[in-house]
């Protein structure tokens, strides 16, 4: 099984500022990777598929880039609405088994 | 609007069993692939299962033998049926589409609300 690791695992931020989450494969997932964005309360909702493109709809703030066992997700110029918990899922595996990591969350400094 | 509505969770004794039901809208299940993801309290996302279009369905080794994954066509409806629950299965459990074309996937689009699942005696 493909492990997920996450760094940080709490990310405090200025709003206006740049966030940089990590996150590492315990094996290479080429580019199948997924970023989502999960607020309390609610379903976690897709970010980023292949590593690095935007799903419909998320603002071009967000930018995800990595390949193989290492990525990350940027969000710049921070908005209040972006304070969540982050979760990156591969997507390589087979037979298939989507990992997650554990999550990062990102708070308001 | 392309939507999903799980039903079916509850409070139920360990040992026991339970159906899920994840209603589909706005787009046809039989020709996507689908995702059951749980959610533990206070934790994070744990895949569960998923249905290829044609059919073909994987687990988590925590599930496997335990859980079944199926639908039907004619109501558009995603399930999941849980046997032999244990109290690490409590959760919310999401249903998800998958966005995929032949091997490529573009990643779990359109998400469930969610429904409870408690394993407690």
């Amino acid at each position: 099984e493909i492990v997920m690791a996450q760094s940080p695992g709490t990310l405090s931020v200025s709003p206006g500022e740049r966030a940089t989450l990590s996150c590492r494969a315990s094996q290479t997932v080429s580019n199948k990777l997924a970023w989502y964005q999960q607020k309390p309360g609610q379903a976690p909702r897709l970010l980023i598929y292949g590593a690095s493109t935007r799903a419909t709809g998320v603002p071009a703030r967000f930018s995800g880039s990595g390949s193989g066992t290492e990525f990350t997700l940027t969000i710049n110029s921070l908005q209040s609405e972006d304070f969540a918990v982050y979760y990156c899922q591969q997507y390589n595996d087979w037979p298939p088994k989507y990992t997650f990591g554990q999550g990062t969350k990102l708070e308001i400094k | 609007e392309e939507q999903l509505v799980e039903s079916g969770g509850g409070l139920i004794q360990p040992g026991g069993s339970l159906r899920l039901s994840c209603a589909a809208s706005g787009f046809s299940v039989s020709n996507n692939y689908m995702t059951w993801v749980r959610q533990a309290p206070g934790k994070g996302l744990e895949w569960v299962s998923v249905i290829y279009s044609g059919g073909h369905t994987y687990y988590a080794d925590s599930v496997k033998g335990r859980f079944t994954i199926s639908r039907d066509n004619s109501k558009n409806t995603l399930y999941l049926q849980m046997n032999s629950l244990t109290v690490e299965d409590t959760a919310v459990y999401y249903c998800t589409r998958e966005s995929a074309s032949g091997i490529q996937s573009y990643g779990m689009d359109v998400w469930g609300h969610g429904t409870t699942v408690t394993v407690s005696s």
